[in-house]
């Protein structure tokens, strides 16, 4: 059975300053797909960030990096200048491939910027 | 933009009740999913559809069941509600075929059972 964990449930960073969130995942699958949902506080969750398996380098999107180490089972999510509109519950997420799109879920971290 | 809409915010039933709660979705998506989130348990999935009148348990499927008689609509039915399906419900939706295709969610309903 796959399997994602989210280690910290909640963390706190100051505004401006860098922030990671960890996920490790387990799965025997060699082709797959891992994600970073953002869900603000009442609002809709949306897609920050994905990265497929087979590619080696690690995704960017603006502020927002992963740290993929696909041996160890790793990938976590890098925020750079936080600000105040990152506060929001974040999820690591994994797809594999072929499998009806799915999505398997981490337990989440809450993570909240401080001016 | 992508639009996935639920037919409520929040909702109040009375154990044994039936409950239904809607989704619908304006992009034409083919994929269709159910997902319960609890804190610290994260999403889970109950139900999920890949078609038109098709479904396909998901993780959680027992005391829920689904129905989707036209695309863009995919409803998720609690039989008997009971305590413990107080819960947020959220619907999400994805084209069918590319690998890796983005989910999109709707702004979810959150449910308490009495």
């Amino acid at each position: 059975a796959q399997t994602v964990t989210q280690s910290q449930p909640e963390m706190s960073v100051q505004e401006a300053e860098t922030v990671t969130l960890s996920c490790t995942y387990d799965t025997s699958e060699n082709n797959y797909y891992l994600f970073w949902y953002k869900q603000p506080p009442s609002r809709q969750m949306i897609l920050v960030i994905r990265q497929e398996a087979y590619k080696q380098q690690n995704a960017t999107e603006n502020r927002f990096s992963v740290n993929f180490q696909k041996a160890a089972k790793s990938f976590s999510l890098k925020i750079s200048d936080s600000q105040l509109g990152d506060t929001a519950m974040y999820f690591c997420a994994f797809m594999i491939y072929n499998q009806g799109g799915k999505l398997i879920f981490g337990q989440g971290t809450e993570l909240s910027v401080k001016p | 933009d992508v639009k996935v809409t639920q037919s409520s915010r929040y909702l109040v039933k009375r154990t044994g009740e039936k409950v239904f709660l809607e989704c619908v979705q304006d992009m034409d998506h083919e994929n269709m999913f159910w997902y319960r989130q609890d804190p610290g348990l994260g999403l889970r999935l109950i139900y999920f559809s890949y078609d038109v009148k098709m479904k396909e348990k998901g993780d959680i499927p027992e005391g829920y069941s689904v129905s989707r008689e036209k695309k863009e609509r995919f409803s998720l039915i609690l039989e008997s509600a009971s305590t413990n399906q107080t819960s947020m419900y959220l619907c999400a939706s994805s084209l069918l075929g590319r690998p890796g295709e983005t989910q999109y969610f709707g702004p979810g309903t959150r449910l308490l059972v009495l």
